[in-house]
């Protein structure tokens, strides 16, 4: 089926800081596994994806860690600022679409 | 041109009402999607539309319509909803379906009331 959990659902981090938000998903998610940013009132944005085929990608401040073994991938941010805050959805492909996790609300502090 | 746009930004509408929601994208995309979201909630699926065919249908009850007249064009058709229905209505564009780069484009979104 079609299980997708992430954690934690809230994450509150002091500017400068790193946050980390997993994501873990059930057998049958395909090959592509995608971040959303959602801020207060606005649209859902990608801000990095990854295929099965690699382990790791990084965009600047932002990376995202696939582990195909524990069925699970990773967001992590570092040197957070005020304008990371945001809700963050993970959403693994299960065929033909995407299937979105919770959400984390993140606050960075500053 | 990457703009997913949708219209009305805001609706409010009674229960014995009929009204439709529109979005546009430019971008050349094949595949466009119907998300619901609900407060502190995930866009939860309603509908997706492959090369203007409906591929997929959430389960979603006959009161939401959805048309693709075009390539470019999505509907959202409202009859006789219920005040649980009140939510913000996204709209999304891929290049197409379970293919590509898998980005979806959201638009705004149209924050619908029923009462």
């Amino acid at each position: 089926g079609e299980n997708v959990e992430q954690h934690p659902s809230t994450l509150s981090v002091q500017e400068g800081d790193s946050a980390v938000i997993k994501c873990t998903y059930s057998d049958s998610a395909s090959n592509y596994f995608p971040w959303y940013k959602q801020e207060l009132g606005k649209r859902p944005q990608l801000i990095i994806d990854i295929r099965s085929n690699v382990g790791e990608k990084k965009d600047q401040r932002i990376a995202v860690t696939l582990n195909k073994t524990a069925k699970h991938f990773s967001l992590h941010i570092t040197e957070t600022q005020p304008e990371d805050s945001a809700v963050y959805f993970c959403a693994p492909r299960y065929g033909n679409k995407l299937v979105f996790g919770a959400g984390t609300i993140l606050r960075v502090k500053s | 041109d990457t703009e997913v746009t949708q219209t009305p930004k805001h609706l409010v509408m009674g229960m014995t009402n009929k009204k439709s929601l529109k979005c546009e994208q430019h971008m050349g995309h094949r595949a466009m999607y119907w998300y619901k979201q609900k407060a502190k909630k995930p866009p939860e699926l309603m509908f997706v539309y492959s090369y203007e065919k409906l591929s997929i249908n959430e389960s979603v009850p006959s009161r939401f319509s959805p048309e693709c007249p075009n390539s470019s064009l999505l509907n959202l058709h409202l009859h006789a909803l219920q005040p649980e229905d009140s939510a913000l209505y996204l709209c999304a564009s891929s290049q197409e379906v379970g293919r590509g780069t898998g980005e979806l484009f959201f638009g705004e979104g149209s924050r619908l009331t029923v009462l």
